[in-house]
């Protein structure tokens, strides 16, 4: 089993839809929770850190729950420029830190 | 402007050679990290370092060797033994203490085996 799963999608949407993404994880130590959007051929940007009360920055809401290990990324009234692939990310603490991936799930949106 | 480089862009690659990627950061950050992708896939540990002169393998080590001699560089090489290099390799670094600990990521290098 991989530590960080992800439902590889792809999710094709239409504008204005409203998407969820989630994703999973296996160690209990994991300290640290990311989300993560890859355009293609690019490099990964960071796009929003993910706290256990929940954040949300604009048409992006992140949430985490611990007692279940899983995080959720929603996105609303989607746009063309979020196609992309978003990358969920676990730092786990504790002897040495350690950054790891979740495979990623694909977005398309389309008009 | 703090940031981390990674150099060259693209690196074309001769069988039964080594070559070297390039990797610095002027962040301060402590933790370095390398990653490869390849079409299609999600980013898979290479190595990683939290400190100087310290460093640990990932998932995929077989193949690659790093060095981390001073804080601000970990460069990876590819040597020969790597039998299926080529991929796209990304560097990143971040810090391990404190409220920030995200990564930031160099542009990465396109390394094809010809």
């Amino acid at each position: 089993r991989k530590e960080v799963e992800q439902d590889p999608g792809p999710f094709n949407v239409p504008e204005g839809a409203t998407v969820a993404f989630n994703c999973t994880y296996s160690n209990s130590a994991s300290q640290s929770f990311f989300w993560y959007r890859q355009d293609c051929r690019k490099e990964p940007k960071l796009l929003m850190s993910v706290y256990s009360s929940g954040n949300e920055d604009g048409r992006f809401t992140a949430q985490l729950n611990r007692a279940s290990q899983y995080i959720s990324l929603l996105i609303r009234d989607s746009k063309l420029s979020d196609s992309a692939t978003y990358l969920c990310v676990v730092n786990r603490l504790g002897g040495y830190n350690k950054l790891i991936f979740g495979a990623g799930t694909r977005l398309a949106v389309h008009p | 402007d703090g940031g981390i480089t990674q150099s060259p862009k693209y690196l074309f690659r001769k069988e039964g050679q080594n070559v070297t990627l390039s990797c610095e950061q002027n962040l301060n950050h402590d933790a370095m990290y390398w990653y490869r992708q390849d079409p299609g896939q999600g980013l898979r540990l290479i190595y990683y370092s939290q400190i100087v002169n310290d460093f640990q393998k990932g998932d995929i080590a077989e193949g690659y060797s790093v060095s981390r001699e001073k804080k601000e560089s970990f460069p990876l090489t590819v040597t020969s033994a790597q039998k299926n290099p080529t991929a796209f390799y990304l560097c990143a670094s971040s810090s391990i203490v404190g409220s920030s600990l995200e990564a930031f990521f160099g542009q990465g290098t396109r390394l094809t085996v010809v």
